[in-house]
């Protein structure tokens, strides 16, 4: 299957420090992008529908000023948690959607830890 | 909305027992069914998937999932586990050409050697 990849794979920041994630297709052009938020032993929870060369779209709850998305390109879209706090520390998760497969294929996660 | 209820959080086997993990979803409208696995530390794999016609689906590692309209089910099954498969299983549901996943709480499978 298509191949998914997210950088960094952990990351450890101070309290009010802002964290760039970024998700990569990369065999396969993603219009769309998705990303999700998975709290310990809890499922995940869908956080905003990226678009490429537009606005994300963002679930109910999720402050969109904190949680900047952005996807410049048909492979590549960007989560920035800005001014981080302790309670951003969870399990961010990318997909991204081949259309040619009609199939949603998930990269490996990025665990944030904020101290 | 879509909702996806998962009826197990933790089941624990042996090894060779059957398998059979709960999941029920919502929604009324012609939907696309999905089982997926997390293995500890790794990213979530998909197992099979349902879109439309036999409602027996049949997946990777010898898993299977039955879609019965009626009762908003798709259940997963393998007749034998394995130490291997020790690990969270996820069932998600998206409407017909829909992209976007609910996922179900995750049930934990422990399976002892």
């Amino acid at each position: 299957g298509a191949v998914v990849s997210q950088h960094p794979s952990r990351v450890i920041c101070k309290s009010g420090t802002s964290v760039k994630i970024e998700c990569r297709s990369l065999d396969f052009q993603a219009t769309t992008m998705f990303w999700y938020r998975q709290f310990p032993k809890q499922s995940l929870m869908l956080m905003a529908t990226s678009n490429e060369g537009s606005k994300a779209t963002y679930e109910q709850g999720v402050e969109k000023d904190k949680f900047l998305i952005n996807h410049a390109s048909l492979t590549l879209s960007t989560l920035t948690v800005t001014s981080a706090h302790p309670e951003d520390s969870s399990f961010y998760i990318c997909s991204a959607r081949d259309s040619a497969y009609n199939e949603q294929f998930f990269g490996p996660g990025t665990r944030l830890t904020v101290l | 909305a879509q909702s996806v209820s998962q009826h197990n959080h933790h089941v624990i086997l042996s090894e060779a027992a059957s398998l059979e993990l709960g999941c029920n979803y919502s929604y009324g409208g012609t939907v696309n069914l999905f089982w997926y696995v997390q293995y500890p530390g790794q990213h979530l794999q998909l197992l099979l998937k349902y879109f439309s016609g036999d409602p027996l689906v049949k997946g990777i590692k010898g898993f299977e999932a039955e879609f019965i309209k009626s009762k908003f089910s798709f259940n997963l099954r393998k007749p034998s586990v394995q130490w291997s498969d020790t690990a969270e299983y996820f069932c998600a549901v998206t409407s017909a050409g829909g992209q976007n996943f609910v996922f179900g709480p995750g049930t934990r499978l422990s399976v002892l050697p």
